[in-house]
């Protein structure tokens, strides 16, 4: 059974940069096809999709984050990590790791879907002075 | 990329069936089928309910169903418990290679 498990600071200062680990256990970080993401969540409001990484470390991040935005990947820890600088009060969210879910087709080997099958707890960063 | 539409609120009776629609547009949900639905109870992380439209993960009730229609991806929860009052969102790939939810939807077990 994978699990996903966030660490990293509580607090941040305004213009700060927000760091946050995720360590995968019960399964390989490196498995063709899983792509590894970062969502949060507004307090009381809904989910935004802030970016994803490959094991070989190619990303895709969301437009609107994509300027202050940084995931990186630690295979040997079986970690990914994200980065967001310059972070003010409206950055204050509780952060979710995910994995994407993968599809496997004859012709093309694994390759990755669009769902997240697997959580982390999510932990929430506050931004405040 | 604009948030998909959901209601935000739906209820009912234990025993009763509810809808909870997805409006997006052309560039979402309108031209693919990678729309996904996640149950979120209180202080919980999301839970993966349906993705691809209409697949069922393994555990997952078979009470839960999805179905889409042009623009516009639907929710079905038949045989209502009172364990499945929570909050549903959708979610789509877009043609911007990225990937939107929608607002939530609170549901309500009477």
């Amino acid at each position: 059974q994978v699990q996903l498990q966030e660490s990293g600071p509580g607090l941040v200062k305004p213009s700060q940069t927000l760091s946050l680990t995720c360590t995968v256990s019960g399964g390989s970080i490196s498995s063709d096809g899983y792509y590894w993401s970062w969502i949060r969540q507004h307090p009381g409001k809904g989910l935004e999709w802030i970016g994803y990484i490959y094991y070989s470390g190619s990303t895709h991040y969301n437009p609107s984050l994509k300027s202050r935005v940084t995931i990186s990947v630690d295979t040997s820890k079986k970690q990914f990590s994200l980065k967001l600088s310059s972070v003010t009060a409206a950055d204050t969210a509780v952060y979710y790791c995910a994995r994407f879910g993968r599809t496997y087709d004859i012709l093309t080997g694994y390759s990755h879907t669009y769902y997240f099958d697997y959580w982390g707890q999510g932990t929430l960063v506050t931004v405040s002075s | 990329q604009s948030a998909l539409t959901q209601p935000a609120s739906v209820s009912g009776s234990p025993g009763q069936s509810i809808t909870i629609s997805c409006t997006g547009t052309s560039s979402d949900v309108g031209s693919y089928n990678y729309v996904s639905w996640y149950q979120q109870h209180p202080g919980k992380a999301p839970k993966l309910m349906i993705y691809e439209v209409s697949n069922r993960p393994s555990g997952v009730s078979n009470r839960f169903s999805g179905s889409k229609s042009g623009n516009a991806a639907s929710l079905t929860i038949s045989g209502l418990q009172a364990e499945d009052e929570a909050d549903y969102y959708c979610s789509s790939y877009t043609s911007s290679t990225t990937l939107v939810f929608g607002g939530g939807t609170k549901l309500t077990v009477l």
